[in-house]
């Protein structure tokens, strides 16, 4: 089970605006960054946003993130077939236990 | 360009320990945090922690504490992520990523190893 939650699926048609959404608590969202993962079928996962909204050089400016309290946000806009895959958000959690990078459970986008 | 090529996929019986290689290349090898992380078929990804290429310090979350070891072979650019005590769900592929800034553990995880497939089984 998840620290951090996330809808199992979205979809979208070619050219539309897709959100994903990662709830957490103030242990990890609430605190820390976010961080937004983006992972095609057979491939290693590709950091897409760190810092809540900034983006890697060769990340295209269709992604964008935000975090608002305990939630964050991943927009996809001007939706291509390429960018059908699994999305995974992340941040640090400051458990009891010690510090713990935290993934949510991914969401799927498919590309109608 | 920057590379971690990691070491092909491993079979093994429960108990055992598996040992997975991460080779680095086109950077400064000192310079970056390295990380480890696994995903178990059809799942999402688990962190396993990190480890200072420069002074070998290393930080995992309790899970994985007395289980993993991760070490460096500074001559050679490559870190090495060691589990014991293996158990069938330990089945996974197991990938390394390099952090996005040097110096810095925030977890921007921006170059990954391709994989390596550990399976336990009996």
């Amino acid at each position: 089970q998840s620290i951090l939650t996330q809808p199992p699926s979205a979809s979208g048609t070619p050219g539309q605006r897709v959100t994903i959404s990662c709830s957490g608590s103030s242990s990890n969202i609430g605190k820390n960054t976010v961080y937004w993962y983006q992972q095609l079928a057979g491939a290693a996962p590709k950091l897409l946003i760190y810092s809540v909204n900034q983006r890697p050089s060769g990340v295209p400016d269709r992604f964008s993130g935000s975090k608002s309290g305990t939630s964050a946000s991943l927009a996809i806009s001007g939706l291509q077939s390429e960018d059908e895959a699994a999305y995974f958000c992340a941040a640090w959690d400051d458990s009891p236990n010690g510090p713990g990078y935290v993934f949510g459970p991914g969401t799927t986008v498919t590309v109608l | 360009q920057v590379q971690l090529v990691q070491s092909g996929a491993e079979v093994k019986k429960p108990g055992a320990s598996v040992k997975v290689s991460c080779k680095t290349s086109g950077y400064t090898f000192s310079d970056f945090y390295i990380h480890w992380l696994r995903q178990a078929p059809g799942q999402g990804l688990e962190w396993m922690g990190w480890i200072n290429p420069n002074s070998g310090g290393r930080h995992f979350p309790q899970k994985f504490q007395g289980r993993v070891t991760m070490t460096r072979d500074t001559s050679v650019s490559t870190v090495y992520m060691e589990l014991g005590r293996l158990r069938s769900d330990d089945t996974a592929i197991y990938f390394c990523a390099r952090e996005l800034f040097s110096g810095s553990i925030d977890a921007a995880l921006y170059s990954w190893g391709q994989g390596t497939m550990v399976t336990v089984s009996s």
